[in-house]
């Protein structure tokens, strides 16, 4: 089974600070990622597929970049709305799809 | 517009089945590169997938939990069922439903989700 492991499991940061999560496969898994954020009580929300792609209605300060094992999730200015647990979910072995631990985004 | 609804017990005592149903409205999955999927999410854990069937009827199962799994689709009603056999108090989760479409050569990922379900393992 492919693993995936995030980095940091927790992360403090201020309204405006540029933040980066890193998620890590334990083998190649091409461009099939995707990230997703979920808030407290709430469903996950798709951020981004294929790696790199926006899903629609996501705001543009959100990117993804990655291929092969290593990958990264980018929040360019963070907004209050965004503090948030982020999960990166590989969907490129036969499923189903694992998801990595998540990373929690507190602000500071 | 796309939802999904889980329905099922919020309770169940331990080596109980657990049946969980999920209707969804918005997409058919006799469309080709559809799928629904079942996710769990252990209180203050990290998500799980648990299964996943495709409008194929493609089957796939968590390889720690296949021997006590089973999908099964009802397109006449836009029905999704997982069971789950024996279980146990550490099973106790919210569990989703969530719609997944195939983008190229692989899934996007759960674009649409349901509200989740708390189903608790106790006796």
């Amino acid at each position: 089974d492919i693993q995936l492991t995030q980095s940091p499991s927790f992360l403090s940061a201020f309204v405006g600070d540029r933040v980066t999560i890193t998620c890590r496969a334990s083998q190649g898994i091409s461009s099939s990622l995707a990230w997703y954020q979920q808030k407290p009580g709430k469903a996950p929300k798709l951020l981004i597929y294929a790696a790199s792609t926006l899903q629609s209605g996501v705001p543009s300060r959100f990117s993804g970049s990655g291929s092969g094992t290593e990958f990264t999730l980018t929040i360019s200015s963070l907004q209050p709305e965004d503090f948030a647990t982020y999960y990166c979910q590989q969907l490129n072995s036969s499923p189903p799809y694992t998801f990595g631990q998540g990373t929690k985004l507190e602000i500071k | 517009q796309i939802t999904l609804k889980e329905s099922g017990p919020t309770l169940v005592k331990p080596t109980q089945t657990l049946t969980l149903t999920c209707t969804f409205s918005g997409f058919s999955l006799t469309t080709r590169g559809v799928g629904v999927g079942w996710i769990r999410q252990p209180p203050g854990k990290a998500l799980e997938c648990l299964a996943l069937v495709y409008w194929d009827d493609d089957k796939h199962f968590s390889p720690s939990l296949k021997n006590r799994l089973t999908i099964t689709k009802d397109t006449s009603k836009n029905q999704v069922v997982l069971t789950m056999t024996n279980m146990d108090p550490v099973d106790t989760a919210t569990y989703s439903c969530a719609h997944i479409l195939y983008h190229g050569r692989n899934p996007r990922g759960f674009d649409y989700w349901g509200q989740g379900t708390l189903v608790t393992v106790s006796s």
